[in-house]
């Protein structure tokens, strides 16, 4: 596709689920960021994927969250024993040069 | 100290004025600059970025970079209802891989 494309757009889940967020860069990108956004606030960095370098994981919170990149493709973030302070939405942004481009985003509540 | 920094606002500007936001960063060797402009409930989406000191000009946007003072700021011309929402500042950093970071945002609201 032409864009970032995120999945799914909502995930409602219980506490203590685990969960799933996908992302589909922008054919050709290097570069493919995390960042979630809680109501009203800032963007807050989770982990940042740059071709086959280590990934800086650097705004991981905790040991429950976890991404994987798949060459310069899809990237899955995975939330272990989700607690209700992970509700937020979920944001990936890919890059190529100097410019970074947004998914819609995934609006996680957790209950 | 956060690596950038913004007043969250919100900045309040009668219609037609000229909204100014302003952004600092603490990272000296930083080469790339960037504002994003986020409606609510939206994905932020890039109006401008500056590499060098100066200004750049594109419509009714202007963004000043002064890597001395290292400041980096924008001015909204003529300012539509359309331009309130989140304004977000962006720095990259130094080398071919530097990471993307960015300030909390400032809320701007036009009132017509």
């Amino acid at each position: 596709g032409a864009g970032v494309s995120q999945s799914p757009s909502n995930k409602v889940t219980e506490k203590g689920k685990d969960v799933e967020l996908r992302c589909d860069p922008i054919s050709g990108h290097t570069a493919l960021y995390w960042y979630r956004q809680r109501l009203g606030q800032g963007l807050e960095f989770l982990i940042y994927f740059q071709g086959n370098s280590a990934p800086d994981k650097s705004g991981l919170p905790s040991d429950r969250f976890s991404a994987e990149r798949t060459g310069e493709s899809v990237s899955t973030l995975t939330i272990q024993r989700t607690q209700q302070e992970d509700s937020a939405v979920y944001l990936c942004a890919s890059s190529a040069n100097e410019k970074l481009f947004f998914g819609s985003g995934t609006q996680l509540s957790v209950l | 100290q956060k690596e950038v920094e913004q007043n969250s606002g919100p900045l309040s500007v009668p219609e037609g004025a000229i909204a100014s936001l302003n952004c600092t960063y603490s990272d000296r060797g930083s080469q790339s600059f960037f504002w994003y402009r986020q409606y609510s409930g939206k994905s932020p989406e890039l109006i401008m970025f500056i590499y060098s000191n100066g200004d750049k000009e594109d419509g009714r946007f202007t963004a000043q970079l002064n890597k001395a003072s290292q400041y980096v700021s924008l001015l909204i011309r003529d300012s539509q209802p359309s331009d309130s929402a989140t304004y977000l500042c962006a720095v990259r950093g130094p080398d071919s891989w530097g990471k993307f970071q960015f300030g909390a945002g400032t809320q701007v609201v036009v009132t017509p």
